[in-house]
């Protein structure tokens, strides 16, 4: 059965460093793959997509890379900041499936 | 101008009993979506609508019923409520046509189930 793995319940990272989240799939081709941020008590808000021919993608702090041979997503929050405190939600899209992993919650210590 | 919204924001109902949720985007979307996130915040698609056609339903009980009387509305009613339904359900939309792309959600409505 398809199954999202997001590397681990929770995160703490210090302030101003770089926070990795990881996201593994397994027996799944996704078309692409989506990023989302959710807060306490809010739905999800899309953060970024990427598409399976597609190596890497970028959006101001963020960067988002995705690699269908290691079925792996990895996403990237640069000079973290307190702010970016949330849990984050890694889906796999084809047609009209989608699935969503259980989410990160990370921590950007002060 | 609130993009996808839903009513009610909480739900406490009683095992047994009926009820509704309420969805509506304004964001001219043709596709929306119902999703369940359990007490262990998995979040798991229910139903996607296209243009006020069923494109999934998922392995959902037919207790659920979704309703889409136009593209911008999507309702999701609930008959013989069970303890398990207790979940916070979110409304989602997206476009262009079909597809998934990125999703618009609502802020979920809190269901509770005593």
């Amino acid at each position: 059965s398809q199954k999202i793995e997001q590397n681990s319940e929770a995160l703490n990272i210090q302030e101003g460093k770089t926070a990795t989240l990881t996201c593994n799939y397994t027996n799944y081709s996704p078309a692409y793959l989506q990023w989302y941020r959710q807060d306490p008590g809010r739905g999800p808000v899309f953060l970024l997509l990427i598409r399976e021919n597609e190596k890497e993608k970028r959006k101001e702090r963020l960067k988002v890379t995705f690699d269908t041979t290691l079925k792996q997503s990895l996403f990237h929050i640069t000079a973290s900041q307190p702010a970016d405190s949330a849990t984050y939600l890694c889906a796999l899209a084809r047609d009209d499936k989608i699935i969503f992993g259980k989410g990160t919650r990370l921590h950007i210590l002060p | 101008d609130t993009a996808v919204s839903q009513t009610p924001k909480y739900l406490v109902t009683q095992m047994g009993n009926d009820k509704s949720i309420k969805c509506e985007q304004n964001l001219g979307h043709d596709t929306m979506y119902w999703y369940k996130q359990d007490s262990k915040k998995f979040l798991k698609i229910m139903f996607s609508y296209n243009n006020k056609e069923l494109i999934i339903n998922e392995t959902v009980p037919n207790r659920f019923s979704p309703k889409s009387p136009d593209k911008a509305h999507l309702n999701l009613h609930i008959n013989s409520l069970e303890l398990g339904d207790s979940a916070v359900y979110f409304c989602a939309s997206s476009s262009p046509g079909r597809g998934v792309y990125e999703q618009y959600f609502g802020p979920g409505t809190r269901l509770t189930v005593t």
